[in-house]
């Protein structure tokens, strides 16, 4: 079993959809990352939670560490949101990573 | 500033060919990190470095392969001999944080897509 899983793997939804995409992790952690891949590959960092709630514009992340698990949240979803989502979590050692979730919004 | 470089963008090779992926880091920034990317097991951190020095390389998967850094400009991961199974997406990232810093702090390249025949 993976230490980090998401869900689900792949998600299509209409444009204006509210989304969500979860991650949980098995392993004690420092911090709980999101990250957005775009389709020509890039990177970016989205958020960094150890607790609580976080929101920039659409986006909304959450995390509650007693049961292991953060939500990704895009509230009126467009086409250019279309990409790969990772979660990663930090111990002060390892950086573990999930898969992605792979998200295509359709006009 | 120019970003992460990677290069080159794209390669294919053929089994037991070495490939040598290069990766220079944004100017200034202490720490370089190299990620292979596959659908199977997503991103995996491979090794990095603070201050050219190498500090953690468990995740590189096997002595095939193997990664410099001889100065603060540049880095190189090296597949020796390469196998079908190494095809993925290599990322480098740098970070002007010490330690292990986290994805928040870290610049990605746009990555090298590895295709071993």
């Amino acid at each position: 079993k993976n230490e980090v899983e998401q869900s689900p793997q792949n998600l299509t939804a209409q444009e204006g959809e509210f989304i969500t995409i979860n991650c949980s992790y098995s392993v004690g952690i420092s911090a709980l990352h999101w990250l957005q891949q775009h389709p020509g590959g890039g990177i970016v960092s989205l958020f960094m939670l150890s607790s609580g709630k976080k929101k920039h514009g659409r986006l909304i992340a959450t995390i509650n560490i007693q049961e292991k698990h953060s939500s990704l949240h895009i509230t009126a979803s467009h086409p250019r949101d279309s990409a790969v989502y990772i979660c990663a979590v930090k111990r002060t050692d390892k950086l573990i990573f999930g898969t992605g979730t792979r998200l295509q919004v359709f006009p | 500033d120019a970003g992460v470089i990677q290069s080159p963008r794209h390669e294919v090779t053929e089994m037991g060919q070495e490939v040598t992926l290069r990766c220079k880091p944004i100017s200034g920034h202490n720490s370089l990190f190299w990620y292979r990317q596959t659908m199977m097991r997503g991103l995996e951190l491979l090794i990095y470095f603070n201050n050219n020095v190498p500090i953690d390389d468990s995740g590189m998967p096997e002595d095939r392969f193997s990664a410099k850094m001889p100065n603060a400009s540049f880095s190189t991961l090296k597949i020796q001999p390469s196998e079908p199974r190494d095809s993925a997406v290599y990322f480098c990232a740098s970070s002007p944080h010490p330690g292990l810093a986290g994805p928040d702090t870290q610049y990605f390249g746009p990555g090298t897509r590895l295709t071993v025949l």
